[in-house]
Formats: structure tokens, sequence, C-alpha cells
């Protein structure tokens, strides 16, 4: 079946530092989502990439998806203490029926003041 | 606040136990999931329904069960409960069925004794 792979799996920075997390897929995605779920909270929806190679930023969150659409990367720049979370990608292979997206593992990121 | 509602917030109770999880979806959702979430399996999907009729189906056990009743809210049931269902069970709604962002509620913290 769709797998989802997220790398890393934790991730420590100084307050300050940059943050990649990847995404990759072991099939060809319809489209990306992004959701982030804070510390004892649930996961909430970032943002969905569906064009191949497109990019979209919110404030310091830069979203890629990949030329193949089998991978996609979320940066922030110069990370907060209010960034601190898991952050996961989820997507579906193309064909039809309902849009249940395969979840990754997620990136915990942890924020040192 | 994601407009989605779960009931009880913890649940805590012994194997071979029932439990019934109830979810109330955002207002004009017409579509709710069933996600659990441990430590060990991130995220998996588990149901789907859609305006009373079940969509599709994940890692479900046969021992879970799940409805969508005419109002909309949906129900887990939960049955013979074992340790390994000790987790964190969301649900999630969207108003169709095709390619949109979930929106999670707070979620249920199932605890097996």
């Amino acid at each position: 079946g769709q797998q989802v792979m997220q790398i890393p799996q934790y991730q420590h920075v100084q307050e300050g530092e940059d943050f990649t997390t990847y995404c990759n897929s072991s099939t060809t995605l319809s489209n990306i989502q992004w959701y982030k779920q804070r510390p004892g909270g649930h996961p909430v929806f970032l943002i969905q990439l569906v064009k191949s190679g497109e990019v979209k930023k919110q404030k310091r969150l830069t979203f890629q998806f990949g030329e193949a659409k089998k991978n996609s990367s979320l940066h922030i720049t110069a990370t907060q203490t209010t960034d601190v979370g898991t952050y996961f990608c989820a997507g579906k292979a193309g064909g039809g029926g309902s849009y249940i997206p395969t979840f990754g593992r997620g990136t915990s990121l942890i924020v040192h003041p | 606040d994601s407009g989605v509602t779960q009931t009880p917030k913890h649940l805590i109770t012994a194997t071979g136990q029932r439990v019934t999880l109830r979810c109330s979806p955002r207002s004009g959702d017409l579509s709710v999931y069933w996600y659990q979430q441990s430590l060990d399996q991130g995220l998996q999907f588990l149901i789907q329904y859609y305006n009373g009729e079940e969509r599709a189906k994940g890692n479900i056990l046969e021992r879970f069960s799940a409805q969508q009743f005419p109002d909309l809210h949906s129900e887990l049931n939960l049955s013979s409960l074992e340790l390994g269902d000790s987790a964190l069970y969301f649900c999630a709604s969207s108003d169709g069925t095709g390619v949109q962002p979930q929106h999670f509620g707070d979620g249920t913290r199932l605890s097996i004794l």
C-alpha cells in the first residue's frame, strides 16, 4: 500500500535557527497536505499543495511539492518557541474514491530558547 | 476552536469492556473521519462516513464499529477492549469527500487498565 515517510522523526533547534522536515511517498501523490499538532493538542490543517513544483509561503513557513509529486518539504525560517509541535504531511495517490490521505509519522520540532 | 466536538475527553476502563466515543462535526460538514493515534503507530485512519453512509474503511478492527446519524454526529464503538487499544482517538470532519482539509476535534484519550 501507499507509504508516506517523514524525516527526521525529531529535530532539536535553538530558537532562531531554521528547520526543515521532508516527506516522501512511495507513489505519486495527487496532492499533499500539512498539519501541525501542538503538544497535547489536535492536528491543525496548515496548507495543501496540488501542482507539481508548487511552492507556498505562510509567513516564516515555506512549503514545497516536488516536481514528480512524490515528495514535499516544510521549511521554517528563524524558529520561535511557538513553532514547537509535530508536523505531519498527508497525501493520497491519484485515483477516484474518497479523499483519505495517508499520514506520515510526523516530525517533532523542539525549540530551545 | 475547530468546531468539531468530541466527548468524552478522557475514558478509563478495563480490558474486555465496551465504550462509545462521540463526535459532532463542524457545522455544515457532511464527512466524518475517525483516526487512532498512538506513539508507535502515528495517525491511523479507521473509517469515514459521509452523510450517514460508510464511504471508506481503513485499519479498523472487527471489534470496532461506527455509525453516523441523521443529525450527522458520529459514534465509534470499541468492544472487547485490549490493552493495545489505549490511544488517542480523533474525529475529523470536512464538507465533502474530495480533496479538502480535515478539521480535527480535541480527541478522546482512552486508557485501558
